[in-house]
């Protein structure tokens, strides 16, 4: 069946550093596969999607990396901030017919100490 | 501010009960969707609507309908409420039929005791 899921549920960095959150899925007919911040008390918010024809795509301080061999959506933020502090979701949409919808992952929460 | 608003913010009911949640979209935006969050449970999508026309369907309860109105706001019905739907239930509107990028509200938290 389709799922989306996260190697890490909980990411700790530095100020200033890179970092790094990583999503698997299963799903390989997927048409794009998307990123949503989630802050705390706060509905998902957007970040920068990627088509399943592309390898990478850059962002303002984010870069997604898809790699279909081995199924696996990365993440990178690029001198992490205490403000990127949140729960990172992967989605996965399917467009088409009448199963256009997200599926969202389990999430990774990425804090970022000061 | 993503300008979409849910009302209420919270809702605590009792089971076998009935709520509405209501769900204004951005100026603009044709779909509406609604999840369901729950710590057990993720993020769920549980329906979409389009220009007043449902169009996409998730793991939705038989429990539960939607609907859109031809203002475009959107009315989540729960009924016959049970423990287990006690979640974060989050609306989001975006222009098209098919958009990655969504805008979500703040939520409606649902508690049901």
């Amino acid at each position: 069946g389709e799922s989306v899921g996260l190697h890490l549920p909980t990411l700790s960095v530095q100020e200033g550093d890179n970092s790094i959150i990583n999503c698997a899925y299963s799903n390989s007919a997927s048409d794009y596969f998307i990123w949503y911040k989630q802050e705390s008390g706060k509905g998902p918010q957007f970040i920068i999607d990627i088509r399943s024809n592309m390898d990478k795509r850059q962002g303002q301080r984010v870069t997604v990396l898809l790699n279909k061999t081995v199924k696996h959506l990365s993440l990178q933020i690029a001198a992490t901030q205490p403000g990127d502090s949140a729960v990172y979701f992967c989605a996965e949409n399917k467009r088409g017919g009448a199963t256009n919808k997200l599926i969202f992952g389990t999430g990774t929460l990425l804090a970022v100490q000061p | 501010d993503s300008g979409v608003t849910q009302t209420p913010k919270h809702l605590i009911t009792a089971t076998g009960q009935r709520v509405t949640l209501r769900c204004s979209p951005r100026s603009g935006d044709l779909s509406v969707y609604w999840y369901q969050q729950s710590l057990d449970q993720g993020l769920q999508f549980l329906i979409q609507y389009y220009n007043g026309e449902e169009r996409a369907k998730g793991n939705i309860l038989e429990r539960f309908s939607a609907q859109q109105f031809p203002d475009l706001h959107s009315e989540l019905n729960l009924s016959s409420l049970e423990l287990g739907d006690s979640a974060l239930y989050f609306c989001a509107s975006s222009p098209g039929l098919a958009d990655n990028e969504q805008f979500f509200g703040p939520g409606t938290r649902l508690t049901v005791l």
